[in-house]
């Protein structure tokens, strides 16, 4: 069974770090492109960072909002993918979910964890 | 970046109905277009994808349509447990573009 838990989300200070992991279980991690996706509060979805999959080496792609504050990684022995957000702002303040993305796109997402970026 | 408009926002109908969203990208996406359900307090679940493919264990009355720039999502004899935001998502090109959700509710 495919399974995406997401956790290491909270409160904290504009300007501030926060890490988040997403743990992987059920497939071949390497074999599939990892992503993020955030929703702030009563929001549509807005996607903001991609690591393609082993066969293309890993690479990273991300969105204008994030690029150069966010770094998404991966633990390929953990089966574990990584969202390093630096210089918070609060209009970072969402649901941050980590999805599998194939063919079929995002077939499976993660429960999702809250960041709320507040002074 | 490839803009996703959606339409309806909002939607009322009543159960057995037929719905229908739509969806349009402001250049061609070549069918690389699906669909999700988002629930109340839930993560979202693929509905369909490359524009009219069923995803695995979801109802046939659930179906999607379209090309070039132009897509939408057909619900035949909606259901209660249909009540939820769909959106509509790109993935011919990073970065990769959401709609803006239609909230799906019943009469």
């Amino acid at each position: 069974e495919v399974k995406l838990v997401e956790y290491g989300g909270g409160l904290v200070q504009p300007g501030a770090s926060l890490r988040l992991s997403c743990e992987a279980s059920g497939f071949t991690f390497s074999d599939f492109y990892m992503e993020w996706i955030r929703q702030a509060p009563g929001k549509g979805l807005e996607w903001i960072a991609a690591s393609r999959n082993k066969a293309n080496d890993y690479s990273t792609v991300y969105s204008a909002s994030v690029k150069d504050r966010f770094t998404i990684s991966r633990d390929t022995y953990k089966s574990i993918l990584y969202l390093q957000m630096n210089t918070l702002k609060p209009e970072d303040t969402a649901i941050y979910y980590c999805a599998r993305a194939s063919i079929p796109p995002f077939d499976y997402w993660g429960q999702g964890v809250m960041v709320t970026v507040s002074s | 970046d490839i803009r996703m408009t959606q339409s309806p926002a909002s939607l009322s109908a009543s159960l057995g109905e037929t719905v229908n969203i739509e969806c349009l990208a402001s250049e061609d996406i070549y069918s690389d277009l699906a669909w999700y359900q988002q629930k109340p307090g839930k993560s979202p679940q693929l509905l369909i994808y490359n524009a009219n493919s069923l995803q695995n264990g979801v109802p046939s009355r659930f179906s999607g349509s379209g090309s070039g720039t132009q897509y939408s999502l057909k619900i035949n004899s909606l259901q209660s447990e249909d009540v939820a935001t769909y959106f509509c998502q790109q993935y011919n090109n990073y970065p990769l573009t959401f709609g803006s959700g239609t909230k799906l509710e019943i009469k």
